[in-house]
């Protein structure tokens, strides 16, 4: 089993409509839950942080948390073709340390 | 300097040559991550820096890679005998401390190459 796992993808949006990514993740110590955007050829670029459980906002972007169960969301609203690109889970804390680790990536389409 | 940055942005090198990436952090950054991400996955830790140490290395895949900070800014990533698997792009991210909240900024990462 991964460490942090999502799915690939891709996940094909209509342009406006909601984007739901999916991570679950196998410590339980984890802390701190990061949701980066790598666009194809570049490098990832931070587009939130979470540390407790519940919903965070901004702008455009909803990430939740769930511990319980082990799981972190992002949701993309009002979702643009510039919204294409791979959305990165990473976790860090617990027995990982300060070292993220990140899942595998889910690829995002948004069609206009 | 405003971001981080990673020297050389591409090297092609050949089977059993020596290359070191190298890496500048953000100004005042005192930790400083390498990672490696292969095509179509995401990036996995090698190496981290708290100052002029190394803190964690058990990323690292074998004793040909090694990374040094001398002075706790500038890194460099080296790696001996390379081989056709070592191809991949190098990531190098900083952040401002090590507690685990601290976010980590990327570089544009250099591809490397090996034939």
């Amino acid at each position: 089993q991964k460490e942090v796992e999502q799915n690939s993808g891709p996940l094909s949006v209509p342009e406006g409509a909601i984007a739901s990514l999916n991570c679950t993740y196998s410590d339980r110590g984890s802390q701190s839950f990061f949701w980066y955007r790598q666009y194809s050829g570049k490098s990832p670029e931070l587009i939130m942080s979470i540390y407790s459980n519940g919903d965070k906002e901004d702008g455009r972007f909803t990430a939740q948390l769930n511990k319980a169960s082990q799981y972190v969301s992002l949701l993309i609203r009002d979702s643009q073709p510039s919204d294409s690109a791979t959305y990165l889970c990473a976790v860090n804390g617990g027995a990982a340390g300060n070292k993220l680790t990140f899942g595998g990536g889910t690829r995002v389409l948004v069609k206009p | 300097g405003a971001g981080v940055s990673q020297t050389p942005s591409n090297k092609v090198t050949e089977k059993g040559k020596y290359v070191e990436l190298r890496c500048d952090p953000i100004s005042g950054h005192t930790a400083l991550y390498w990672y490696r991400q292969s095509l179509g996955q995401g990036p996995e830790f090698l190496i981290y820096f708290q100052g002029t140490g190394a803190a964690d290395d058990s990323g690292l895949p074998n004793d040909r890679f090694f990374a040094v900070r001398p002075e706790g800014s500038v890194s460099t990533l080296k790696i001996q005998r390379t081989e056709r698997g070592d191809s991949a792009v190098y990531l190098c991210a900083s952040s401002p401390g090590t507690g685990g909240g601290n976010i980590q900024y990327f570089g544009a990462g250099t591809r490397l190459s090996v034939l």
